[in-house]
């Protein structure tokens, strides 16, 4: 399976600009899509092919990446950003996640 | 709007069944493949089942094949997941998405429902 590898925990001040990163054990292309989960909902799209955001999504978010890094930033960062962000292969079989990165305000 | 809602979880005992239904509506169900993502507490995310848009194929990681089977009823616009031989590491939240294709038949998940609780414990 493709272990995507997010870094667990972030902390950063509102109005900075923040990336997080996600590393494949092998490439997936640009089959790479971001996730936002706050605490107690579900998961929210936020980014799709690794750079295309989604409909909806504030344009503070953006992706880039391809073949087996990749990066998710906010900028600038609000406090409503506060949330765990996941990424999610759709290159391989089967589809992975990573762990996800927690990112706290301070 | 688009909306997912699931419903069937609980307290089910190692060994046995479950099943699990997913009523959706505001757009074209039929247009659309649909999965189950799991979550277990404090956890990560986990891919559980996809199913095609017509109901015709059917995939599955390793974790749960030969025991879930997901379905999908078109005219009913509802997806259901039927969890067989459930173990404690089945435990979590049971997620409806709906599957939007990437380059091939695996895509992203555009959509998710609320969630429903699934605990497998005696």
């Amino acid at each position: 399976d493709t272990v995507l590898t997010q870094s667990p925990a972030l902390a950063v001040s509102p109005g900075e600009r923040v990336t997080i990163s996600c590393r494949a054990s092998e490439s997936v292309s640009t089959g790479m899509h971001w996730y936002q989960q706050k605490p107690g909902q579900q998961p929210k799209l936020l980014i799709y092919g690794a750079s295309n955001l989604e409909s909806g999504v504030p344009a503070r978010f953006s992706g880039s990446g391809s073949g087996t890094d990749f990066t998710l930033t906010i900028d600038p960062v609000e406090a409503d950003d506060t949330a765990t962000y996941f990424c999610q292969q759709s290159w391989n079989d089967p589809r992975t996640f990573g762990g996800g990165t927690k990112l706290e305000l301070k | 709007e688009v909306q997912l809602v699931e419903s069937g979880g609980g307290l089910v005992q190692p060994g046995r069944s479950l099943k699990l239904s997913c009523a959706a509506s505001g757009f074209t169900f039929s247009n659309y493949y649909m999965a189950w993502v799991r979550q277990a507490p404090k956890k990560g995310l986990e891919w559980v089942a996809t199913i095609s848009t017509s109901g015709s194929r059917t995939y599955y990681p390793d974790s749960v094949k030969g025991r879930f089977t997901i379905s999908r009823d078109n005219a009913k616009s509802s997806l259901y997941l039927q969890m067989n031989s459930l173990k404690s590491e089945d435990t979590a939240t049971y997620y409806c998405a709906r599957e939007t294709l990437y380059y091939g038949p695996t895509g992203y998940f555009d959509y998710w429902g609320q969630g429903v609780m699934v605990t497998v414990s005696s």
